[in-house]
């Protein structure tokens, strides 16, 4: 079945490391997201890539790193600058049009937590 | 830059009833409108995408209005279910169309 895979669905994160969150989906979609969700609050947009080795900021790309190397993949590295990981992440994909890209389809998330 | 606002955020009711979801957007630019629906602990799952030029989107008990020229959207669920507990979020485009911004969410429970 065409889907958007998202692992770990757990992750925990030590003082000082990096981490990297997957996303492959084989829906063929050029454009894919990635958001952060805080408990209780809707959707924040962390980078977006609408192609291959393309990718921009978001509204919260502070502490963030992603690449674009192949159509299917966008994995994003939280690094050790970003000082309150803890969250849940999600990764989205979405068909590009002369309309805007939509719809957007979404992966199951990771949950991230500071040990 | 495009501001979504859901209301009411919270929302309980008996099994049975009607009700209605409100969603407000700031740039009535728009190509379309998404809703979502959001279990706990999961991703999102579309449920109607209405374009600008439609009015009205149907799936089931479900239906969704867009008003651009407003700045509004509703989700109307009949007849509800306990299964319908969720949250559910409104999310609209930029101008680009590239992007969407999200609301917060109403957080629905259908009591039996």
């Amino acid at each position: 079945d065409g889907g958007i895979t998202q692992s770990p669905k757990y992750l925990f994160r030590k003082e000082g490391q990096n981490v990297t969150l997957s996303c492959e989906q084989n829906l063929n979609h050029d454009a894919m997201y990635w958001y952060r969700q805080d408990p209780g609050q809707g959707l924040r947009l962390i980078y977006y890539s609408q192609i291959v080795n393309d990718f921009q900021k978001g509204d919260i790309a502070e502490g963030y790193s992603v690449s674009r190397e192949k159509k299917e993949s966008f994995p994003l590295t939280v690094t050790s600058a970003q000082k309150n990981p803890t969250a849940f992440y999600l990764c989205a994909s979405s068909t590009r049009t002369g309309s805007g890209n939509q719809p957007q389809h979404f992966g199951d998330g990771t949950r991230l937590s500071i040990l | 830059k495009q501001e979504v606002t859901q209301i009411p955020a919270a929302l309980s009711v008996p099994e049975g009833e009607n009700l209605v979801l409100n969603c407000s957007f700031t740039d009535s630019a728009i190509y379309n409108l998404q809703w979502f629906r959001q279990d706990p602990g999961k991703g999102l799952t579309s449920l109607l995408l209405i374009q600008s030029s439609q009015r009205e989107q149907t799936s089931g008990r479900l239906n969704a209005s867009l008003d651009k020229s407003s700045g509004r959207s509703t989700l109307y669920i009949a007849a509800s279910q306990p299964g319908d507990s969720a949250t559910y979020l409104c999310a609209a485009p930029e101008t680009s169309g590239s992007r969407l911004t999200f609301g917060e969410g109403t957080q629905l429970t259908v009591n039996p």
